[in-house]
């Protein structure tokens, strides 16, 4: 089945201890992006990938760090969190080529705590 | 920053009645898209329409797109209860608009849609 994995669902963790939540696609995607969802607010883009070894922050790229050494995984790290890290976060891939012709795929989500 | 913003943030309705929410957007884009999404999960791709298109389906969606007025709209017709979800434009940078390109997909606010069985 088509479709991008997150892990984990949830997270609670405590201000400064670094983490990571992880991005797999297994459609063979170029394009990779995390968002993050906060009441209110929506949904803002923290990071983006066009292809591997390629990454470029979105609107609210602080605090966080993203790596994309193979095309299928898309980690993104918090180095020390702090609780206005706390939030909804979503994983997306999306086939590029030039355009995206079906939208992107999104992540069941990870609901991250910050203390 | 906000591209989308959706209106109306809340809508209820029968079982059987149309549905319409807009959605008006700031910049130029490459393409306009529609998500759902059920309460704390991930968004589902419902249809996606390019700057150069006007109009298109798909089932019970209906998508239209005025360039000239940055705007577009989302019509579920004859809604079921199993449409109640959170609906949301994205909208795609516009390659041609010099530093931003496709993969800048930003999102309005959602239109909280309760069909009433």
């Amino acid at each position: 089945e088509a479709q991008v994995t997150q892990n984990p669902r949830y997270l609670i963790t405590v201000t400064g201890k670094k983490l990571t939540v992880t991005c797999s696609q297994n459609m063979n995607h170029e394009y990779m992006s995390w968002y993050r969802q906060d009441p209110g607010l929506g949904l803002r883009q923290i990071y983006y990938s066009m292809n591997v070894e390629v990454t470029d922050k979105g609107d609210v790229p602080e605090g966080y760090k993203v790596s994309r050494k193979e095309k299928r995984n898309f980690p993104l790290i918090l180095e020390s969190p702090s609780p206005n890290q706390t939030s909804l976060y979503f994983c997306a891939s999306s086939s590029f080529v030039g355009a995206p012709a079906y939208g992107y795929t999104f992540g069941s989500g990870t609901r991250l705590t910050v203390v | 920053s906000q591209q989308g913003e959706e209106d109306p943030q809340a809508l209820s309705i029968q079982e059987g009645e149309n549905a319409t929410m807009n959605c008006s957007y700031k910049t130029s884009i490459n393409n306009l898209q529609w998500y759902r999404q059920n309460s704390g999960r991930g968004l589902v791709h419902l249809i996606l329409i390019r700057s150069n298109e006007r109009e298109k389906h798909s089932g019970r969606l209906r998508v239209t797109l005025d360039t000239s007025k940055k705007s577009s709209s989302l019509l579920i017709t004859a809604s079921r209860a199993a449409d109640t979800a959170s609906y949301f434009c994205a909208t795609d940078g516009n390659a041609n608009a010099g530093g931003t390109s496709y993969g800048k997909l930003t999102f309005g606010q959602g239109t909280i849609l309760t069909v009433h069985p």
